[in-house]
């Protein structure tokens, strides 16, 4: 049963438009998230995260949501440019080693 | 900057064989976590280390499985005998925090393939 789900496997956007990553999770006890970004043949990297008493959090260009009565997140890249393609993965923690989710491709199209 | 080391990067070997990886943290980090990554699949915990002790291997499949960080450093993954379904991306994190709360630092992975 998949604790942490990421349902779209992919997304394409214009260069210079809004990228939005959903990320959706189902165990109450998680309190800290976070997103990684994964390039071809490297390891993920931390991008951003965000802790249960925050909803929002804001880091230059990325800014992650969190939406804790939906149990649901979110990830906004404004602008989208063309080094953001990559696999972004969704992970969240409560007193646990982080748990990740499949994982979305985002295609930024110039 | 510092990294996590691994290697082998890319391992192929014949199923029934045995495969070993290695993994260096970054200096100071005390927490060291092995993930195995399946194509179209999330990272996936096998095991976490504390210093040189075993926080939590509840997911690592221990008739085949073995890891080890006996200094408290650096780690070696072991897998005998290699199976098919073990082909997939095997990463290696480190963590400055004793908590779950804290940035996983990755290195860049070993692939194995088994044949």
């Amino acid at each position: 049963d998949q604790q942490v789900k990421q349902n779209s496997p992919s997304l394409s956007v214009q260069e210079g438009r809004i990228s939005i990553l959903n990320c959706d999770y189902t165990n109450s006890m998680f309190d800290y998230f976070l997103w990684y970004k994964k390039y071809p043949a490297e390891g993920p990297t931390f991008l951003i995260s965000i802790s249960s008493i925050k909803d929002k959090n804001e880091d230059g260009r990325f800014t992650v949501f969190l939406n804790k009565s939906a149990k649901h997140l979110s990830l906004h890249i404004v602008p989208s440019q063309p080094g953001d393609s990559a696999v972004y993965f969704c992970a969240a923690s409560g007193n646990t080693p982080l748990v990740f989710g499949k994982g979305t491709r985002l295609s930024v199209i110039a | 900057e510092a990294e996590v080391a691994q290697s082998p990067r890319y391992k192929i070997t014949e199923k029934s064989q045995a495969v070993a990886f290695w993994c260096d943290p970054i200096s100071g980090h005390a927490t060291l976590y092995w993930y195995r990554q399946i194509l179209g699949q999330g990272p996936e915990l096998l095991v976490q280390f504390q210093d040189e002790s075993v926080v939590d291997d509840s997911q690592l499949p221990k008739d085949r499985f073995s890891a080890e960080r006996l200094k408290g450093v650096d780690s070696t993954l072991k897998i005998q005998p290699a199976e098919l379904g073990d082909s997939a991306m095997y990463l290696c994190a480190s963590s400055l925090a004793t908590t779950d709360t804290g940035e996983l630092f990755f290195g860049e992975g070993s692939r194995l393939t088994v044949l």
